[in-house]
């Protein structure tokens, strides 16, 4: 474990359904990261929350919610998602500074949506 | 947008053999470059992270040095385990005011016992 936990590992949806991803650090991280990778491409950066607060929102559609009620949680909301957001999701966290100090990721929530 | 250039996509090596990969970004506004390892199922582990030109870095086999007025970074796996079967990604940042980092499409070594 490094330190940075998601749940689920694992999840299938339906394009109608609502569901949450959840991510967790005691670290004493500030900042929170939320990454994409879909099948052949590099891990794009989605959203950063420096001390709770959106620092970035990468041009991600609005059907991807993000929420980080404090420094150590993150949430991903979900709803009516796509086909082509299947891709495995990855929570980080740093210090802030993470240039110098590097990122910590979780394992991840494997997303497949039918 | 940063571009960053991963050498080889895929990477076959012998057990016991020596080997190296790219990483390939825009020298200007350079800020600091990390090297992550990934292996299947399980979090991309950071490896070193590397701020000045000519600096080398090493852990254990692996070591990485920096080139930031030509812009690439070599990671040197010595001796290759079957362990160090993994992708290898590199993400450069820039001296902009946002603290993200972007990352490379990464180089997949297998290790071939």
């Amino acid at each position: 474990e490094t330190g940075v936990t998601q749940t689920p590992r694992h999840l299938v949806m339906g394009m109608t359904n609502k569901k949450s991803l959840k991510c967790e650090q005691h670290l004493g991280h500030n900042a929170m990261y939320w990454y994409k990778q879909s099948a052949k491409k590099p891990l794009e950066l989605m959203f950063v929350y420096n001390f709770k607060e959106q620092t970035e929102n990468n041009s991600v559609p609005s059907r991807f919610s993000p929420e980080c009620p404090n420094s150590s949680h993150l949430f991903l909301h979900l709803h009516t998602l796509q086909p082509e957001d299947s891709a495995l999701y990855l929570c980080a966290s740093s210090p802030l500074g993470a240039s110098v100090y590097g990122y910590t990721f979780g394992s991840g929530t494997r997303l497949t949506v039918v | 947008i940063l571009n960053v250039e991963q050498s080889p996509q895929s990477l076959h090596v012998q057990e016991g053999d020596s080997t190296y990969f790219t990483c390939s970004f825009p020298s200007s506004n350079f800020y600091a470059l990390h090297w992550y390892r990934w292996e299947t199922a399980k979090s991309p582990e950071a490896l070193f992270v590397m701020t000045l030109n000519g600096d080398e870095k090493k852990k254990g086999r692996i070591s990485a040095t920096l080139n930031t007025k030509e812009g690439y970074s070599y990671l040197y796996i010595k001796g290759s385990q079957p362990e160090d079967s993994a992708t290898y990604l590199c993400a450069p940042r820039t001296r902009n005011r946002d603290d993200k980092i972007i990352f490379g499409k990464g180089t997949r070594l297998h290790i071939l016992p």
